[in-house]
């Protein structure tokens, strides 16, 4: 079974300042798929970054980096210079292969963190 | 625009009665998805359907149903049978029927049961 933690039910970052939102994974597959979604406070989800288990870079997306650190099965989100906008809910999700060895696309959720961007 | 679209943003329910929630995408994406979030936590699958005619329980399928008789559209019903209905429900869709690369979300459906 897969499991996502993110242990920061809060946090807080000044406008301009960089933050990492944590996120840790268990599974015994080999090969998965990490995501970020934003969703604001109209509850929307917003696909942000995904990083390949077989990626060998961190992948990157604009703001958006994800630290990706497989022995560690880490894959925190990094935001460098947070805007207002960012105040949101931030959940990291896996998907992970189905009994039959190919992806069916199932994500596992964490319970995701708040995020507080203070002027 | 493409996109899902989820309707009705808002509904109230009296208990006992049956409920149907609607999904629509013009994405033209194989696989849809029913999620489930409750307040401060994090999304839960239903159910999902990687094709047409096709549609497999999630983690919480219990008193729900749902049908896909049309690539473009995954209704979820909500029973009577579902013990504790109130709580925002998330469509989604992806590529290919292997789940592609991303989900895309619709803008969710608020249900309360009064």
């Amino acid at each position: 079974a897969q499991k996502i933690t993110q242990t920061q039910p809060g946090m807080f970052v000044q406008e301009k300042e960089a933050v990492t939102l944590d996120c840790t994974y268990d599974t015994s597959d080999q090969s998965y798929g990490l995501f970020w979604y934003k969703q604001p406070s109209s509850g929307e989800m917003i696909f942000l970054i995904y990083q390949g288990s077989y990626d060998e870079q961190n992948a990157t997306e604009g703001r958006y980096s994800l630290n990706f650190q497989k022995a560690r099965k880490s894959a925190n989100l990094v935001i460098s210079a947070s805007q207002l906008g960012d105040s949101a809910m931030y959940f990291c999700a896996m998907r992970a292969p189905n009994a039959g060895g190919t992806s069916y696309g199932k994500l596992t959720f964490g319970q995701g963190t708040i995020l507080t961007v203070h002027p | 625009d493409g996109g899902i679209t989820q309707s009705p943003k808002y509904l109230f329910r009296k208990e006992g009665q049956n409920v149907t929630l609607s999904c629509e995408q013009n994405l033209n994406h194989d696989a849809m998805y029913w999620y489930r979030q409750d307040p401060g936590q994090g999304l839960r699958l239903i159910y999902y359907s990687q094709i047409v005619n096709d549609f497999q329980k999630g983690d919480i399928a219990e008193g729900y149903s749902v049908s896909r008789e049309k690539k473009e559209s995954f209704p979820l019903t909500v029973t009577s049978a579902q013990k504790n209905p109130t709580a925002f429900y998330l469509c989604a869709s992806s590529m290919g029927r292997d789940g592609g690369y991303e989900q895309f979300f619709g803008p969710g459906t608020r249900l309360t049961v009064l």
